[in-house]
């Protein structure tokens, strides 16, 4: 079955400390999109992928990177530079952007800080 | 640039009953998409239903349906016959159609969402 594929579920971040957050997709799709959710914020854009080597800025990348190197994955990084990092995070797919084909989402991984 | 609004952070619906779910946006663009997620308590989004805005036609899905006003970019969401399998976060997002790869389209504005309850 196709789909999208976070891990790990739960993360744990210590002081200083990078961590890296998978998403894996077998759904073909060119777009991918990092999301951070707070509670009372609804969604948040943090990155996000329209082609393979190619990535954008969202509305709160500060602190995160990412890469593009296949099309099936787009890791997440957490860096020490991002001072509130315990937050929900949902990896999303589509189709082209110009198309009505919806963002499917995976499970999402849970962060927090040790 | 482009805003969703949901005015109700939180709604209650008995079982059976009828419920709406509000929803507002903000564009200068005359084309678009809409969609209503649903988020339950496991977190998953899982997409309910989706509207072209060139369609004059409300999108309809089982007990799912939409009231889209497109001149009052108005974009609310109605769940009848309520279940208790129902209960969760529900969010409005707008998506913009424009055809220029590799910038912002297809980037999902969201709304802030609704709690929904049912009561038994």
């Amino acid at each position: 079955d196709g789909g999208i594929t976070q891990s790990p579920k739960y993360l744990f971040r210590k002081e200083g400390q990078n961590v890296t957050l998978s998403c894996e997709q077998n759904l073909n799709h060119d777009a991918m999109y990092w999301y951070r959710q707070d509670p009372g914020q609804g969604l948040r854009l943090i990155y996000y992928s329209q082609i393979v080597n190619d990535f954008q800025k969202g509305d709160i990348a500060e602190g995160y990177s990412v890469s593009r190197e296949k099309k099936e994955s787009f890791p997440l990084t957490v860096t020490s530079a991002q001072k509130n990092p315990t937050a929900f995070y949902l990896c999303a797919s589509s189709a082209p952007g110009y198309s009505n084909q919806p963002q499917h989402f995976g499970d999402g991984t849970r962060l927090s800080i040790l | 640039a482009q805003t969703v609004t949901q005015s109700q952070p939180e709604m209650s619906v008995q079982e059976a009953e009828t419920v709406t779910l509000s929803c507002t946006y903000d564009t200068s663009e005359s084309d678009y998409y809409l969609f209503w997620y649903k988020q339950p308590p496991s977190r998953q989004m899982i997409l309910v239903i989706r509207q072209e805005a060139y369609k004059q036609q409300n999108a309809t899905e089982n007990r799912f349906s939409v009231n889209f006003q497109k001149a009052a970019k108005s974009f609310s969401l109605k769940i009848s016959d309520s279940q208790l399998g129902d209960a969760a976060m529900y969010f409005c997002a707008y998506r913009s159609v424009t055809k220029n790869y590799g910038g912002s389209q297809g980037n999902l504005i969201f709304g802030k969402g609704t709690k929904l309850s049912v009561k038994p």
